[in-house]
């Protein structure tokens, strides 16, 4: 069976620090994979998507950046954070559009506070 | 541009009563439609979908939702709430964007359930 992983659970940063996310997928071969943002109260937001090895769109202008080293490893990145960057930020996979099956499947979230 | 609505930010119900979310979609196409609960600090977990075919639709937990092309909604319904039913509901309509297909989410509805 597929999984999804991410890490850290939580994270603690000062404003102008860098930052790492990491998420990493078990158990499929070349998925769809998704950064999402949750703010406090509100929906989520999809700030990246990647359908391949190297292919990242990017849906919203902002702080952050994202990348895909390996099939099933996604990596979201910051040079410099915000207060604005605090969230909650879920990583999701999908297989490939076709089939009938367009589902996301999400990990267990990293929360992330901005001090 | 599609757009998911949920009418009601907040419901709350006794354990044991029955409960209804509403969600209205705006899509052009024939929709792929979903429901997601969140639990506190959780990622999201899929409920149930619904892509074609017999309109009323199961999922887990006991969950079901019906599709009404007519009204553009995809409610969520449960015969009977239990506490641990407590949790943000997220109705969800899948695009294709690019290569890729993507989720919009609804703002979400908080479900308290009284003991």
């Amino acid at each position: 069976s597929q999984t999804i992983h991410q890490w850290p659970a939580t994270l603690v940063q000062p404003v102008g620090s860098p930052l790492s996310l990491e998420c990493t997928v078990e158990g499929t071969s070349n998925p769809n994979l998704y950064w999402y943002r949750q703010a406090a109260g509100r929906g989520l937001q999809l700030l990246f998507y990647s359908v391949g090895i190297g292919q990242i769109s990017s849906e919203v202008p902002q702080n952050l950046s994202a990348s895909r080293p390996q099939d099933r490893q996604f990596i979201l990145s910051s040079k410099k954070l915000l207060l604005s960057d605090s969230g909650f930020y879920l990583c999701a996979w999908s297989v490939q559009p076709g089939g009938g099956v367009y589902e996301q499947y999400f990990g267990p979230g990293t929360r992330l506070t901005v001090t | 541009a599609q757009s998911v609505t949920q009418p009601d930010i907040h419901i709350t119900v006794s354990e044991g009563a029955s409960l209804e979310l509403r969600c209205n979609y705006s899509y052009g196409a024939t929709p792929y439609l979903f429901w997601y609960v969140q639990s506190p600090g959780q990622g999201l977990q899929l409920l149930l979908k619904y892509f074609s075919g017999d309109t009323l639709v199961q999922g887990i937990k006991g969950f079901e939702a019906e599709f009404k092309r007519s009204q553009s909604s995809f409610n969520l319904r449960k015969p009977s709430v239990h506490w641990s039913d407590a949790a943000e509901y997220f109705c969800t309509v899948a695009t294709y964007s690019g290569s890729a297909r993507q989720l919009t989410f609804g703002s979400g509805t908080q479900l308290t359930v009284l003991p």
